[in-house]
């Protein structure tokens, strides 16, 4: 049981370039999410997906795609990179147990737009 | 427009001494709280959470309360250990689907 992965763990793209991070949970969670770490902001939603088949747009959607693969895997896609969007990117599952919840995060995507 | 907050970069405690967390929230609709421990390089990991039909949940050295009227939630860890020191943040949820997190406070537990 692995959890959340991410792939890959680094990355450097130059401005314009594009490139899709990977994600994908083993515990069966019908939600994931894409978050972005940047210094004295915390994590804001960039999307999520709250079943197989839909997505939402969180706080900070713009720049950035998404697609619900499957149950396990959500991919964030950036299609034309930009400096504002170094940063480091988590994907995250959850699950409601009884009354309440549990959400589980990947170890993140250092990314570094030049 | 941030509607969770964290006003505390940054907290310095003593080892064996109580710890508190403080996070405040605008959304009267968010109706259930967590709190998240990060280490560097890691991914956060949950901690601690509760409804906001109660006023208190504790689970071991961890407690949290809520108090909705005044839209606070703070952290109790008690007693305080070096393995602590990590990043914590709060987050509220909306409609069971929603995160929203604060900003993060850096807790130090010094030896």
């Amino acid at each position: 049981n692995a959890g959340v992965t991410q792939t890959p763990k680094f990355q450097v793209l130059k401005t314009g370039q594009s490139m899709t991070l990977q994600c994908a949970q083993d515990m069966n969670h019908n939600s994931m999410y894409w978050y972005r770490q940047d210094p004295g902001m915390g994590l804001r939603l960039i999307y999520y997906s709250a079943s197989e088949g839909t997505t939402d747009k969180g706080e900070v959607p713009n720049g950035y795609n998404v697609s619900r693969l499957n149950k396990r895997e959500f991919s964030l896609r950036l299609e034309s990179a930009a400096p504002s969007q170094t940063s480091v990117y988590f994907c995250a599952s959850s699950v409601q147990q009884g009354a309440g919840y549990e959400q589980y995060f990947g170890p993140g995507t250092r990314l570094t737009v030049t | 427009d941030q509607q969770v907050k964290q006003n505390s970069p940054s907290l310095s405690v003593q080892e064996g001494r109580i710890s508190i967390l403080n996070c405040d929230y605008t959304n009267s609709m968010f109706d259930y709280f967590l709190w998240y421990k990060k280490y560097p390089a890691e991914g956060p990991t949950f901690l601690i959470s509760i409804s906001s039909i109660k006023d208190k949940n504790e689970d071991g050295r961890f407690t949290v309360f809520l108090n909705k009227s005044a839209k606070h939630l703070s952290l109790h860890i008690v007693p305080s250990q070096p393995g602590d020191s990590a990043v914590y943040f709060c987050a509220a949820l909306k409609y069971g689907n929603q995160f929203y997190f604060g900003t993060g406070t850096s807790l130090t537990v010094i030896p």
